[in-house]
């Protein structure tokens, strides 16, 4: 079965600190995508970025940048320099061979100014 | 461009009660899905469909059920209603999925749902 761990549940930093979430994952298959998606307080579910399995560069997008790692599973996500608007939930979702997206528990991110 | 649109925006039921959720999307998608949002409890899948006619059960399916007759709608049916079910629903549709190949799924807005 597949799954989605972020062990983090809520993380408080104050603006402009970089903050890293931690996403590891779970599943059989060799080919997979990896998600992160934004939930601000206003509670839509915003996409952030899609990763494929076969695809292990790093990616960077403006102050957020991404680190995937097949050997130890995860797909960490890092703020820099971290804003008051970053404040979200944020989510990690894994989809796999079988049309399912399963996602983590998400971590709350506070970003305080 | 609508997107996902989801109705009600909230609800209110009694135990026992029944309801269905509506979703729609008017991108063409075949993926779609159904999840829940209890607090601190991430995003679980309810139950999805990968096209008109199809539908297959996601991870907490108990208590739900869905129909896919089109490529544009896709409601969730709640029947006898109970506290547990209390959450916020979220329909979210995608134009592919699976491990060949896969995009972002489009969220609608959710429904808040209570259940006393």
């Amino acid at each position: 079965a597949q799954k989605v761990t972020q062990a983090q549940t809520e993380i408080s930093v104050v603006e402009k600190e970089d903050v890293t979430l931690d996403c590891v994952y779970e599943t059989r298959d060799t080919t997979y995508y990896l998600f992160w998606y934004k939930q601000p307080p206003s509670g839509e579910l915003v996409f952030l970025i899609r990763r494929n399995s076969f695809d292990e560069q790093n990616e960077i997008s403006g102050r957020y940048s991404w680190n995937f790692q097949k050997s130890t599973s995860s797909f960490n996500f890092t703020i820099t320099a971290s804003q008051v608007v970053d404040s979200a939930v944020y989510f990690c979702a894994l989809s796999g061979w079988d049309d399912k997206i399963i996602f983590g528990k998400g971590t709350r991110l506070h970003i305080l100014p | 461009n609508a997107g996902v649109t989801q109705t009600p925006k909230f609800r209110i039921l009694k135990i026992g009660q029944s309801m269905t959720l509506q979703c729609a999307q008017d991108m063409n998608h075949n993926y779609m899905y159904w999840y829940r949002q209890d607090p601190g409890m991430g995003l679980k899948l309810i139950y999805y469909s990968v096209g008109a006619g199809i539908t297959d059960k996601g991870e907490v399916p108990n208590g739900y059920n869905v129909s896919r007759s089109t490529t544009e709608d896709f409601p969730l049916r709640l029947e006898l209603a109970a506290p547990s079910q209390t959450s916020v629903y979220f329909c979210a549709s995608s134009y592919a999925a699976g491990s060949s190949y896969n995009s972002p799924l489009h969220f609608g807005n959710g429904t808040r749902l209570t259940v006393t």
